[in-house]
Formats: structure tokens, sequence, C-alpha cells
């Protein structure tokens, strides 16, 4: 079975703030990593970690991953309200398959 | 950007009917996906379909669910005999090997 535990389960911040968002994870065959930004319906896609300790960044928003304690980490420096919405953490296992979390959800407030 | 799409956006049943929703994934995609989100909770895995057949189910996605490709461009779910728990958010996916997954923006299933 799998297990997402995603903290804090939800924050509100004042912008200009950085938010720190955490994902841990127990799968077995785990593949990658995947963090996705949902607003009002679809998840979008954010990034795809594979490698331990590699850090991967988009503009004011990275992400780092460690295989060996199992779990990753979302970080948005000077957030905007554009960045309210949950964040959801999605190890990739097995055959290709995703399991979520149940979500960091974000408030940023002007 | 290359979209994932469904349709409908919104559908309304009634318990007992049959639905089928559609998916058109990305056209060099080759591994699909169905996912659902019932209001307030964790996104779900219901199935994955490569080479025209199910690679992976779900304990959710039992007899009452089934999958096609009919043809080279669209995938659906059909959900059969619905009952009320079957109300949620269902998002369809697709991937190439080594990128992350695409979803769709959702069709909102209510069963009345």
């Amino acid at each position: 079975e799998d297990k997402v535990v995603q903290s804090p389960l939800s924050l509100v911040v004042h912008e200009g703030d950085t938010v720190t968002l955490n994902c841990s994870y127990e799968v077995t065959n785990f593949r990658s990593l995947l963090w996705y930004k949902q607003e009002k319906k679809a998840p979008t896609f954010l990034f795809m970690l594979t490698s331990s300790g590699i850090e991967k960044k988009s503009g004011r928003l990275s992400s780092i991953l460690d295989k060996k304690e199992l779990f990753s980490i979302l970080n948005i420096t000077a957030t905007q309200t554009g960045d309210s919405a949950v964040y959801l953490c999605a190890p990739n296992y097995g055959n290709n398959r995703l399991a979520f979390g149940k979500g960091n959800q974000v408030v940023v407030i002007p | 950007e290359p979209e994932v799409t469904q349709t409908p956006s919104h559908q309304v049943t009634q318990m007992g009917q049959e639905v089928i929703l559609r998916c058109v994934p990305i056209s060099n995609h080759l591994y699909f996906y169905w996912y659902r989100q019932i209001l307030g909770q964790k996104v779900e895995f219901l199935v994955s379909f490569y080479n025209n057949e199910i690679s992976e189910k779900s304990e959710i996605f039992d007899d009452q669910f089934s999958v096609e490709r009919p043809d080279g461009s669209n995938f659906t779910l059909k959900i059969r005999s619905t009952k009320l728990e079957d109300s949620a958010m269902y998002f369809c996916a697709s991937r190439a090997d080594g990128v992350g997954y695409t979803f769709g923006s959702g069709t909102r299933l209510t069963v009345v």
C-alpha cells in the first residue's frame, strides 16, 4: 500500500514570504516524485524528481528529493497571491502509477 | 502547450445510468490514465492503459468500470450502473517516456 504524507496541510502567508512544503512517502518500486499545483481543477505539472540531492528550479519555485530519507521539499520564495493553490506531491511507482497526498493548501494574502 | 482535453466538463446522471467520460490525450503520448478525486479527498488512481490494453488497475476499478481507446485519438472511461458514491471529479492523464503526466481539466460527475 502506498503512503504519502504532506505537511503542513494548510498555511496562510503574506505576499513576499517564503513557503516550504514537505512530503514524505512510502511506496514500493519508486521511480520518481512529481509535484503538481492544483487551483480550480486539473493538477498542473511543476517538477519531476528522480535523483537525490539535485535541486530543480523554475522561477521562484524549487524542489529537492531525498531518496534515502524518503521525502521531498517544495519551496516557494517571494510568494504572490497567484501562488494560492493546493500543492500535490505524487510519487510515481510500480507500473507507473501516481500516489497522491492530501496536498498542502497555501493561501497567500496581500 | 499541448493539452489533454476532457468532455464533458460536467455531467449529471441518475443513479443506475451508464456514463461515458471522454478524453483526448496528447497526440504523441503512449500511456493513458484515469484518476478520480472525490470532493475533499485525495486524488486516486483508477487505471493505466498502454498499447491498447490495461496495464494496471486499482481496487476501485471493478467490473462497473471499463476503458477503451476506440480510435487513434480518444480514450474513454465507461461507468455502468452509476452509484451515488461515484460522484467525483474524473481526471484523464497522459504521458510520454521520461516526462511527467499531463492532466486534463476533468469531468465533474454528479450522480443523483
